[in-house]
C-alpha cells in the first residue's frame, strides 16, 4: 500500500477485555515498531521487529502485551484483561533503512 | 542509543526561522542526528537526518557542530501549519537491530 495501515482506527472495549490491533506495514519494509501515546505524553517504545531477528521486546510494560510478525508482512499487538490505564493510542512504523513511516494510530479505550 | 536533551517548548512568528536546539554530548562516532515531528493527532513525520555534515531539504536544514555534541534544526520560514512537537533522536543508521527512542521533545507554537 501507499503508507502504513493501522485498523481499527478506534476501538472501545470493556475493562477485562481482550483486544488486538492491527498493523499492515509499507511492503518490502523489514523494520516493524510499535509504540504507545498516552493522552498528552511522548512516545513509549513498545517493541520492535527486524527481519528474522529475535523481536526487542523490552518496552512491553506487563505479561498483557504481546505482538507477532508474520515474516516482513502484518502485525498484530494483543492486550490481554485490558486495563483502563492501558487506554491510549497506539501507533505502528515501519522502515526500510532510514526513515520510519508511522501510521494514524490505533485509539484504544478502557471504558 | 545516546540521550538528548531539548527545550520543552519554544515560540516562533510565522515567516521567521525557527531554530530547534538539541543536546547529545554523548553521541557515539557511529551515531546519526535524527528529527522527526508530530502534529496533532497525527504519526510522527521525518524531517531530515545527518551525521556530521550540515543537511538541507525540502522541509528543513540540519546544522550539527563540529564536535557533533550539539546540533539545530530550522524551519526557514515558519508556518502556522509547522506547529508540532519536534523530536530529536541520536541512532545508528539503518535497520540496525535498534529502536527508535522518542524523547519528550520540544513542542513548537508558531504564532501569527
Amino acid at each position: 500500500g501507499a503508507g502504513v495501515s493501522q485498523s481499527p482506527s478506534n476501538k472501545v472495549t470493556e475493562k477485562g477485555k481482550d483486544v488486538e490491533l492491527r498493523c499492515d506495514p509499507i511492503s518490502g519494509h523489514t523494520a516493524l515498531y510499535w509504540y504507545r501515546q498516552r493522552l498528552g505524553q511522548g512516545l513509549e517504545f513498545l517493541i520492535y521487529f527486524q527481519g528474522n531477528s529475535a523481536p526487542d521486546k523490552s518496552g512491553l510494560p506487563s505479561d498483557r502485551f504481546s505482538a507477532e510478525r508474520t515474516g516482513e508482512s502484518v502485525s498484530t499487538l494483543t492486550i490481554q484483561r485490558t486495563q483502563q490505564e492501558d487506554s491510549a493510542v497506539y501507533l505502528c512504523a515501519s522502515s526500510q533503512n532510514t526513515e520510519a513511516f508511522f501510521g494514524q494510530g490505533t485509539r484504544l479505550t478502557v471504558v | 542509543d545516546a540521550k538528548t536533551t531539548q527545550p520543552p517548548s519554544m515560540d516562533c512568528a510565522e515567516g521567521r526561522a525557527a531554530n530547534l536546539p538539541c543536546n547529545h554530548s554523548t553521541i557515539s562516532g557511529n551515531e546519526y542526528v535524527y528529527w522527526y515531528r508530530q502534529i496533532h493527532s497525527q504519526g510522527p513525520q521525518y524531517i531530515i537526518h545527518g551525521l556530521k555534515n550540515n543537511e538541507t531539504n525540502e522541509m528543513a536544514s540540519l546544522i550539527i557542530t563540529e564536535d557533533r555534541k550539539s546540533s539545530t534544526l530550522i524551519l526557514p520560514h515558519a508556518t502556522l501549519r509547522d506547529t508540532a512537537v519536534y523530536y530529536c533522536i541520536v541512532r545508528v543508521a539503518g535497520n540496525s537491530g535498534y529502536a527508535l527512542n522518542f524523547g519528550k521533545g520540544t513542542s513548537l507554537l508558531v504564532t501569527p
